[in-house]
């Protein structure tokens, strides 16, 4: 079956520290692969998406994304946090073959100290 | 936009109530699914419906759980009897349609604690 593993449970940086999240998965099929957030007190929302094209996805805030087919990887990153940066990251993965279904990683959280 | 509404947002029930949930997709998303997140782990799709079909209800535990999607619009998830492991935020999404690669979009989410 398929999965998700996100290797970091908590990552705790300073304002201005560069930031990369592990994502791997197990399908070895065609994939399209999410980042959801969940601020503090909202819902998941959708970060960026890789689709097809490009490996390198850039969404919204600054966050960038790489598809790694080969390591099976889609590692999330950002230069510079901001305290407002602070949430629950969420990698999610979609089979090709599964239509719309995502399988979701454990999550990250991310804070961001001032 | 208005965005995918969920009630309640919180529920405390003893184990063996019962207990609904209701969710109101984004207006002209045809696929809705309901997802169950226990506390440290990821979202887990329960079901997900096209219309007022279900598309997929593989990881659903019948003997205790239903759903239904009456007129193709908005849902409800059952719970009966609710057991303590089923203490978990509950998350409703929507989507325009079910291809891969669809953006789901998600709810707020109503948070059950079974005592």
């Amino acid at each position: 079956a398929q999965s998700v593993s996100q290797h970091n449970h908590h990552v705790i940086l300073s304002e201005a520290a560069s930031l990369e999240l592990g994502c791997n998965y197990s399908y070895g099929g065609t994939v399209n692969l999410f980042w959801y957030v969940q601020y503090p007190g909202q819902h998941l929302q959708l970060l960026l998406k890789y689709f097809s094209g490009d490996p390198l996805v850039k969404g919204i805030k600054g966050f960038e994304a790489e598809f790694i087919k080969s390591k099976f990887s889609f590692n999330l990153r950002k230069p510079s946090v901001q305290w407002s940066d602070t949430a629950e990251y969420f990698c999610a993965v979609n089979e090709e073959t599964s239509g719309s279904r995502l399988t979701f990683g454990e999550g990250t959280q991310l804070t961001v100290n001032p | 936009e208005a965005g995918v509404a969920q009630s309640p947002r919180y529920k405390i029930i003893e184990k063996r109530q019962s207990v609904a949930f209701w969710c109101n997709p984004i207006s002209g998303h045809a696929t809705l699914y309901w997802y169950q997140q226990i506390l440290g782990q990821g979202p887990k799709l329960l079901i997900q419906f096209q219309n007022n079909g279900v598309v997929d209800d593989s990881q659903l535990p019948k003997d205790r759980f239903s759903a239904e999607r009456l007129k193709g619009v908005d849902s409800t998830l059952k719970i009966q009897p609710a057991k303590l492991e089923d203490s978990a935020v509950y998350l409703c999404a929507s989507s325009f349609g079910s291809p891969p690669g669809e953006t789901q979009y998600f709810g707020p989410g109503t948070r059950l604690l079974v005592l």
